[in-house]
This record gives structure tokens, sequence and C-alpha cells, in this order.
């Protein structure tokens, strides 16, 4: 079944870096624009930022911005975030999602989710 | 960047109920509107597109409604698996796409 799964979290001191990954399957990947999603413990959804569907396009939440980067590999059917210079306030479960819409179109919502992976910034 | 602001906050409601939360947006979004269903330590999943759509599988008994600021959810004859926290997420125009602040649904 359509499916996504990510991979790469853990625990990482501040300042440092993590690349988080999420493979895709049982759909063209490389027909869909990719977004990452972030919960930080006990909180709400923050939308972290979406890569087009051929990796032209990249846009972030402001929170992010300059130290987190959306990239992807449409021949190995995955996603990638970068996160350098991480912060406490980074800590969340990373979720990365698919867009209902194909190409560029970001308009119809977010169908099908990962399971999360688990991003702890701690000292 | 377009704030939604969700209320109420939490809801609490029995089986059978009827239950209705709100989003609202600063500035319009034509129909541009999302929701979704999260249930504890799992993914969300999306319930209802472009304000009134019905994702494919989802029960007739979620709708949405509203276009421009003003949206609304509604569960109507609540479940027991509709205990949840409901999210709502604009995706008018470039990004970013922001979400609401959630409304838990309790017993």
């Amino acid at each position: 079944q359509v499916q996504l799964v990510e991979s790469g979290g853990g625990v990482v001191q501040p300042g440092r870096s993590l690349r988080l990954s999420c493979a895709a399957s049982e759909f063209t990947f490389s027909a869909y624009g990719m977004h990452w999603v972030r919960q930080a413990p006990g909180k709400g959804l923050e939308w972290v930022g979406v890569i087009s569907y051929d990796g032209s396009d990249r846009f972030y939440a402001d929170s992010v911005k300059g130290r987190f980067t959306i990239s992807r590999d449409n021949s190995k059917n995955t996603l990638y975030l970068q996160m350098n210079s991480l912060r406490v306030e980074d800590t969340a479960v990373y979720y990365c999602a698919k867009g209902r819409g194909p190409y560029t179109d970001y308009s119809y919502g977010l169908d099908v989710w990962g399971q999360g992976t688990t991003v702890t910034v701690s000292s | 960047d377009i704030q939604m602001t969700q209320s109420p906050s939490s809801l609490s409601a029995s089986v059978g109920d009827k239950v209705v939360i709100t989003c609202r947006a600063n500035q319009s979004i034509t129909s541009f509107l999302n929701w979704y269903q999260q249930k504890p330590g799992k993914a969300p999943k999306l319930l209802i597109y472009t304000a009134s759509t019905l994702q494919s599988g989802v029960p007739s008994r979620f709708s949405g409604s509203g276009s421009g600021t003003d949206f609304t959810f509604t569960i109507s004859g609540l479940l027991p698996d509709d205990f949840a926290t409901y999210y709502c997420q604009q995706t008018h125009s470039a990004p970013p796409y922001t979400f609401g602040q959630g409304t838990k649904l309790e017993i």
C-alpha cells in the first residue's frame, strides 16, 4: 500500500546537525510535492517546508529557514530533511507527508503521512 | 503569513452528539482549507480538503463548510472512534501552509 517511512531521528546536542530520510513506496513519488511537518511534545502541528515534485522549488517556515534544507532523490523514492544548527526548540516528532495534488499543486492537503521520527535536541 | 485560529481548543461531548469546530483565517484563503484528525501517538489523517470535499474512505458523518476567512467542521453523530484532536490547515497560494492550534475532542 502507499507508504512513507521516516528514519534518522535521535538525540543530538544543540548546534549539531542531523539528516532525516523518508522512503516512499507504492505511488509515483516523482509526481508529487512532499512536505515535512513537526510536532513538539504536547503541542500542535507545525508545517516545516515543502519541495516540489522535481526538487526545483523549496519553501520553508520562518522558524527553520536558513538552517533546514529539504531535498529529494526521485531515483531512490526518498525525501530528506537536513537540519543544521539545531536548537532545543527543534525537539519534535518529524513527519513527512505527500501532497494530495500532483506536481506543484499544493492546494489539496496532505493525504499520506509517515509514522514520524523523533528528534531530541539536548545537551 | 496567514494565521489560523481554531476554536474551541477543547471540547467535551458524548457519543451521538453533533459537534462543530471553527477555524478562522486572518485573510481570505478562498476554499483552501483542510481538516485532519490525529489520535495520540499517531500521524494525522486527512479528512476534508478544499473546505468541504471528503477524502476517500472518510465517513459521511464528517463534513466541512465555509469560504473566505470562516470555516466550520462538523461531526454528526459522534462515535467512540472520533475522540481525537482535530486540526485545520490552510493551503492557499504560497507557503507557509499554517495549521490551526488544534481542538481536542474529549468524552
